[in-house]
């Protein structure tokens, strides 16, 4: 069955500093993950999907097969980043199976 | 950009009554759901629509619950006697050929 896991209920990072938001999976056969981020007051909104391989808004986020992540990465971040962020599986069974999400919180 | 739009953004209602949640999708979309986030947790699918029938739905979506696309345009999602505890965001989404996106929400309080 697949699995995405958000270990961290809420990170706080200092505006500048980096910031990675950590995400496990646990699947059968080849994973393909997206991130869906929640600004305050906002709509859920796609963020990333791995097989893009591309940066938004300056994340990115790299499929390690070995150590079964997809963490989502910032080298500096900016105040406009506080969040919910959420790792998900795919459309596969046209569902999209949420996690708790991670609570980004960037310090001024 | 086209969006996903949902009326209304705030309803109250009190507890038994029967309430109508509205959603517009993006108009070429073939895919629909309904989505639900109770305050403080995680967001909750409770049923995709296609073709005009239910795809699949969840736990959550027992028979207090129903959906319907009564026109071209509208997806409906009512619930007959409201509990307490259907207090909840509920979000709408659609899907064209791979992503989902979705409404602003609208925030239900049963009383």
């Amino acid at each position: 069955a697949q699995r995405v896991t958000q270990p961290e209920k809420l990170l706080s990072v200092f505006k500048g500093a980096p910031v990675e938001l950590k995400c496990n999976y646990s699947y059968s056969g080849s994973p393909e993950l997206f991130w869906y981020v929640q600004y305050s007051r906002q709509r859920l909104q796609l963020l990333l999907r791995h097989i893009s391989r591309e940066s938004i808004k300056g994340f990115t986020a790299d499929l390690n097969k070995g150590e079964t992540s997809f963490h989502l990465k910032k080298p500096f971040a900016q105040e406009e980043d506080s969040a919910m962020y959420y790792c998900a599986p795919p459309n596969r069974d046209d569902k999209i199976i949420f996690g708790k999400g991670t609570r980004l919180h960037i310090l001024p | 950009e086209p969006e996903v739009t949902q009326t209304p953004s705030h309803q109250v209602t009190q507890m038994g009554q029967e309430v109508i949640l509205r959603c517009v999708p993006i108009s070429n979309h073939l895919y629909f759901y309904w989505y639900r986030q109770i305050l403080g947790q995680k967001v909750e699918f409770l049923v995709s629509f296609y073709n005009n029938e239910i795809s699949e739905k969840s736990e959550i979506f027992d028979d207090q619950f129903s959906v319907e696309r009564p026109d071209g345009s509208n997806f409906t999602l009512k619930i007959r006697s409201t509990k307490l505890e259907d207090s909840a965001m509920y979000f709408c989404a659609s899907r064209g050929d791979r992503e989902q996106y979705f409404g602003p929400g609208t925030r239900l309080t049963v009383t």
